[in-house]
């Protein structure tokens, strides 16, 4: 069975920072890996997502790589901002099922 | 708009009451999905369809109904609501292809 891990839960920053949130899963077969963006009492906006043949995705100061053989994901955050806070979740897509597979999530707080 | 929507925004209703949740989505997409998020369970499927006329399970579909007439059409039925089912719901669409999933911004339940 497919589980999603994320380390930290909670994590704080200052402004300006660069971090990256982490994502693990059990199973390598995936079909993709995707990247959300959670603000409080907001539905979940994508952010990027990675097909099992790719190693990343970048949009703005976001960056996301995949190893697919380690069952591991990074979602890289360039000089962060304030308005950067808020939860991050990832989900993999298993190659047998059209479903995705959520982690926990890690909440990010950046303080001005 | 184009995207997904949800409604009602919140509900308040009382045990054994049926409520249904409606989720519209105006991109035509094939998959539709709804998720239920309660803090220490993160984000858990509920039931999820591939096409009009095609339901499936997910993780915890006892108690809830769906259907599927139109293909942008979701609803999701509550048949004798329980306080277990307080919680705040998601609905969620996804083309055929190899693309990210998007969320509404979901409804919040509340059964007293």
């Amino acid at each position: 069975k497919q589980e999603v891990t994320q380390i930290p839960a909670a994590l704080s920053v200052p402004e300006g920072e660069n971090l990256v949130l982490n994502c693990s899963f059990t199973d390598s077969a995936i079909y993709n890996l995707q990247w959300f963006r959670q603000d409080p009492g907001k539905g979940l906006t994508s952010l990027l997502l990675i097909q099992s043949s790719q190693r990343e995705q970048t949009s703005g100061r976001l960056n996301a790589s995949l190893d697919k053989s380690s069952g591991r994901s990074t979602l890289y955050i360039a000089a962060s901002q304030p308005g950067d806070s808020a939860t991050y979740l990832c989900a993999v897509r298993p190659s047998n099922t059209g479903k995705l597979i959520f982690g926990q999530g890690t909440t990010l707080q950046v303080k001005p | 708009d184009a995207g997904i929507t949800q409604s009602p925004r919140y509900k308040i209703t009382e045990t054994g009451r049926q409520v249904t949740l409606m989720c519209h989505q105006t991109w035509s997409h094939s998959y539709m999905f709804w998720y239920r998020q309660d803090l220490g369970h993160g984000l858990r499927l509920i039931y999820y369809s591939a096409a009009a006329d095609i339901t499936d399970k997910g993780e915890v579909p006892d108690g809830y109904v769906v259907s599927r007439s139109k293909t942008e059409n979701f609803p999701l039925t509550l048949e004798s609501a329980t306080r277990s089912q307080t919680s705040v719901y998601f609905c969620a669409s996804r083309d055929t292809s190899n693309q990210p999933q998007h969320f509404g911004d979901g409804t919040r339940l509340s059964i007293l």
